[in-house]
């Protein structure tokens, strides 16, 4: 199985500052298709998980264009360019390359 | 915009089988890749499987295999879960999802006698 690695696992930003979650993967995710299988949800308190990035660096359907996404093969990272208070959640990065498909621990953000 | 809602019951005893079912509206359950996947209290995500209505194939988590079967049944716009012998370990609040992009809002099954 893909084991997906997250860092830090928690983090804790003033309004307005960035933030950047890492999350490295035990294989490469980039399919013969070109297409880099690597996805990041945010859970906020009490939620389900929604997607915010899909395939590395796509933000999806009305994501705020704060969050940003950018890797390759192992190493990808999620970037908020200026948190606000509505950020605040848990962050997992999920690969689909291959099944079983995998989350990471999950990186827990908190406003300062 | 398509929305997922699961259902079933709330609680099942030790050794049972935890069933349940994912509404969808919004949309048609006759394309995409329709998955369940859980979350135990205050931890991470695991992945338990997925069914294509098409062919109604099916992918499911090595871990979990050997108890899990899930279908899909298109006149109710609907796909379910049925996970077998379950224990303690399997109490955790379960999902619904389209491909990757809608989830439903997850519902806890607790396993206790």
């Amino acid at each position: 199985d893909i084991v997906m690695t997250q860092s830090p696992l928690s983090l804790s930003v003033t309004p307005g500052q960035p933030a950047s979650i890492s999350c490295k993967s035990s294989q490469s995710l980039l399919h013969s298709d070109g297409k880099t299988y690597l996805y990041w949800y945010l859970q906020k308190p009490g939620q389900s998980p929604q997607l915010l990035i899909y395939e590395v660096s796509n933000r999806f359907s009305g994501v705020s264009d704060r969050f940003s996404g950018s890797g390759s093969g192992t190493d990808f990272t999620l970037k908020i360019s200026r948190v606000e208070a509505e950020d605040v959640g848990v962050y997992y990065c999920m690969q689909s390359i291959e099944l079983p498909h995998s989350f990471g621990q999950g990186t827990k953000l908190e406003i300062k | 915009q398509v929305q997922l809602q699961e259902s079933g019951p709330g609680l099942v005893k030790p050794s049972e089988t935890l069933s349940l079912n994912c509404t969808v509206s919004g949309g048609s359950i006759s394309t995409y890749y329709w998955s369940w996947i859980r979350q135990p209290a205050g931890k991470g995500l695991e992945w338990i499987g997925r069914i294509y209505n098409s062919g109604g194939s099916t992918n499911y988590n090595p871990s979990l295999k050997s108890r899990v079967t899930m279908s899909v049944d298109t006149s109710k716009n609907q796909f379910s879960l049925k996970l077998s012998s379950v224990t303690a370990a399997d109490t955790a609040v379960y999902y619904c999802r389209r491909n990757f992009d809608f989830w439903g809002q997850g519902i806890l099954v607790t396993v206790s006698s």
